[in-house]
């Protein structure tokens, strides 16, 4: 079983829609979790971290479930530079510092 | 605080030729990270690196790679004979070191990348 699991999609919805995307991850020791955004041909940029409480950042927000072990991103009134690859990323620190990517979901947002 | 810095940005190589990327963590970081990318395809976890130190090799092909990061200097990531399948980009992350208990040590942050074509 993979680490972390992503819908690789695409997503394709009209600008101004709703979308959300969702990752889940096999190890419970996992401690931090973030959301990397990949354009076409560069390298992933961090989005956001995402917290126990949940987090917003304009128009994006993060969940955590730890009891599901699932984590969730929610983009409303969508943008055509939202278009991108979404890469959901795992994190276990008290054995050295392993990151663990899943394989991404591709965003296309239509005019 | 300059990024992570990956030279050279484009690398062609005829096949069997020798590849050498090379990766500068960002300042204060001791931990790299080695990626690879197929056209069209999700990122690979290659290796995992500390100072003089192979952390996880897990990724790496058994064969014809190798990489290191020395005490000065860059992490190299170093494919011998190359083939055309070797085509991709690589990338690196740093991140700062963790502690033994640490519970949120912040993201990896990549450099540019190093486009790998092999002729």
């Amino acid at each position: 079983r993979k680490e972390v699991e992503q819908d690789p999609g695409p997503f394709n919805v009209p600008e101004g829609a709703t979308v959300a995307f969702n990752c889940t991850y096999s190890n419970s020791a996992s401690q931090s979790f973030f959301w990397y955004r990949q354009d076409c041909r560069k390298e992933p940029k961090l989005l956001m971290s995402v917290y126990s409480s949940g987090n917003e950042d304009g128009r994006f927000t993060a969940q955590l479930n730890r009891a599901s072990q699932y984590i969730s991103l929610l983009i409303r009134d969508s943008k055509l530079s939202d278009s991108a690859t979404y890469l959901c990323v795992v994190n276990r620190a008290y054995n050295f510092n392993k990151f663990y990517f899943g394989s991404g979901t591709k965003l296309n947002v239509k005019p | 605080n300059a990024g992570v810095m990956q030279n050279p940005r484009h690398l062609v190589r005829r096949r069997g030729q020798e590849a050498r990327l090379r990766c500068s963590p960002m300042k204060g970081h001791s931990h790299v990270y080695w990626y690879r990318q197929l056209p069209e395809e999700g990122l690979k976890f290659m290796v995992y690196l500390q100072k003089e130190n192979i952390i996880d090799e897990s990724g790496m092909p058994k064969e014809r790679f190798s990489a290191e990061f020395p005490k000065e200097g860059p992490s190299i990531l170093r494919i011998q004979q190359v083939v055309r399948g070797d085509s991709a980009a690589y990338f690196c992350a740093s991140s700062p070191s963790a502690s033994g208990r640490a519970t949120q040590v912040g993201e990896q942050f990549f450099g540019p990348g190093t486009r790998l074509t092999v002729l």
